[in-house]
């Protein structure tokens, strides 16, 4: 059974960095691409940021290049957002996302319970 | 600010068919597959459709989905309490070169 379980979410700081972690099991986590997927309160759902299955490419948009890191350690079976100068508007709950392919972000056919992460003073 | 439009709700009664819409462009829609996913109440959203009409294994043929052109759409017939989520279209964008959703669809059965 994949699972997919997101931690360290919480409440920081305009300007502050925060770090989540998704540990994936039930499936080759080398084998797919993973993204990250958030939808602040009351909106709808905003891609974040993708990264192929070997690590070796890696996709934002816009919103956020510059800014978010997506890494994975296929060793740990475990991908990373890595989220510097964070301002208000990135406050939103944040999935992670198994992707159907190895590249590209394509579809996801599994997701995370997804971890709240608050940007306020 | 989404590149694809969906309309804000949609609404019919138990046993009826619903139809959400899901308008895109070229560079989105056009040209590239479109996905479905249904999120419940208070839960992660879930795939429900995925390269325009198929299903994953556990979704009910209740759901079909169909494109034109640059638009999509997601048919649920035989409507049901339990099908009371939002509904989120998605698709590959060749000019952003991101992957974007729908503005989402919030489905009510009367």
């Amino acid at each position: 059974e994949v699972q997919l379980v997101e931690s360290g979410g919480g409440l920081v700081q305009p300007g502050g960095s925060l770090r989540l972690s998704c540990a994936a099991s039930g499936f080759t986590f080398s084998s797919y691409a993973m993204s990250w997927v958030r939808q602040a309160p009351g909106t709808g759902l905003e891609w974040v940021s993708g990264i192929s299955g070997r690590g070796s490419s890696t996709y934002y948009p816009d919103s956020v290049k510059g800014r978010f890191t997506i890494s994975r350690d296929n060793s740990k079976n475990t991908l990373y957002l890595q989220m510097n100068s964070l301002r208000a508007e990135d406050t939103a709950v944040y999935y992670c996302a198994k992707d159907y392919g190895s590249g590209s972000p394509y579809y996801f056919d599994y997701w995370g319970q997804g971890i709240l992460v608050t940007v306020s003073s | 600010q989404s590149v694809l439009t969906q309309p804000p709700s949609a609404s019919e009664t138990p046993g009826q068919r619903v139809t959400i819409s899901c308008s895109g462009s070229s560079s989105n829609i056009e040209n590239n597959y479109v996905y479905w996913y249904q999120q419940l109440p208070g839960t992660a959203p879930k795939l429900l459709i995925f390269r325009i009409n198929q299903r994953p294994s556990g979704v009910p043929d209740r759901f079909s989905g169909t494109k034109s052109g640059a638009s999509a759409s997601l048919a649920i017939s035989g409507l049901r309490s339990e099908d009371e989520a939002d509904y989120y279209c998605a698709a590959w964008d060749d000019t952003l070169s991101d992957y974007v959703f729908g503005t989402g669809t919030k489905v009510t059965v009367l």
